[in-house]
């Protein structure tokens, strides 16, 4: 099975733009669809991306999601950083028997 | 649609951990979801652990799938983990979630989740 790899943690500014990546350890990224989720502190995760770039209703479109194969990897972008953006993301694909793969997590801080 | 989480918060090692998951709002019986399990530790992060449909098939993760029973009951709306032989390790926060019946595999919403301590 592959991996998804994800920095440990990420700081920017309010107002900036902040990346997370998630690199896909084998296979291509392309070939399952890459779902995000965003946790704060003592909840449970909720969608924030899914099929790779599609937003779910209710999360702000300063929230996009994208893929580069050349990269092999998904990307998580937030821009106009806000103070309630503070939280753990973690990215999800699955493989070709619908094993479910999670990526280990980043922590976000706005500061 | 809701899910909950229910079970021993305290479980000896070697022994058999066993939650429900119990669904408002929906109909379990559905083609159109799957129902899974997800846990998280400190140490792992978050674990996929299986997943089942209606009809009572189930697939689960490799790494859990020689301790891991899932089990449904459309009549109570509610479906259900045995996870058998259990140590320290797997000792975590346990998350029930619906999970799309069609790609992509996608779990929303989720259970608020339970904590479960493996000690003696």
């Amino acid at each position: 099975n592959f991996m998804l790899t994800q920095p440990h943690s990420v700081s920017e500014s309010p107002g900036k733009t902040v990346t997370i990546s998630c690199t896909r350890s084998s296979g291509s990224i392309a070939r399952n669809y890459v779902q995000w989720y965003q946790q704060r502190p003592g909840r449970a995760p909720t969608t924030v991306i899914y099929e790779d770039s599609q937003r779910p209703s209710g999360v702000p479109d300063r929230f996009s999601g994208s893929i580069d194969s050349s990269s092999n990897s998904a990307s998580l972008s937030i821009s106009g950083l806000k103070t309630e953006d503070e939280a753990d993301y973690y990215c999800q694909s699955y493989d070709g028997n619908n094993h479910v793969v999670f990526g280990g997590g980043t922590t976000l801080t706005v500061l | 649609l809701q899910l909950q989480e229910s079970g021993p918060g305290l479980v000896k090692p070697s022994e058999t951990l066993s939650l429900t998951c119990t669904v408002s709002g929906g109909s379990i019986n559905t083609s159109a979801y799957y129902w899974g399990w997800i846990r998280q530790s400190p140490e792992k992060g978050l674990e996929w652990i299986g997943s089942m449909f209606h009809s009572g098939s189930t697939y689960y993760a490799p790494s859990l799938r020689s301790r891991v029973t899932m089990s449904i009951d459309t009549s109570k709306n509610q479906f259900a983990l045995k996870l058998s032989s259990v140590t320290a390790a797997d000792t975590a926060v346990y998350y029930c979630a619906r999970q799309m019946a069609a790609v992509p595999i996608n779990f929303d919403p989720w259970g608020q989740g339970t904590l479960v301590t493996v000690s003696s």
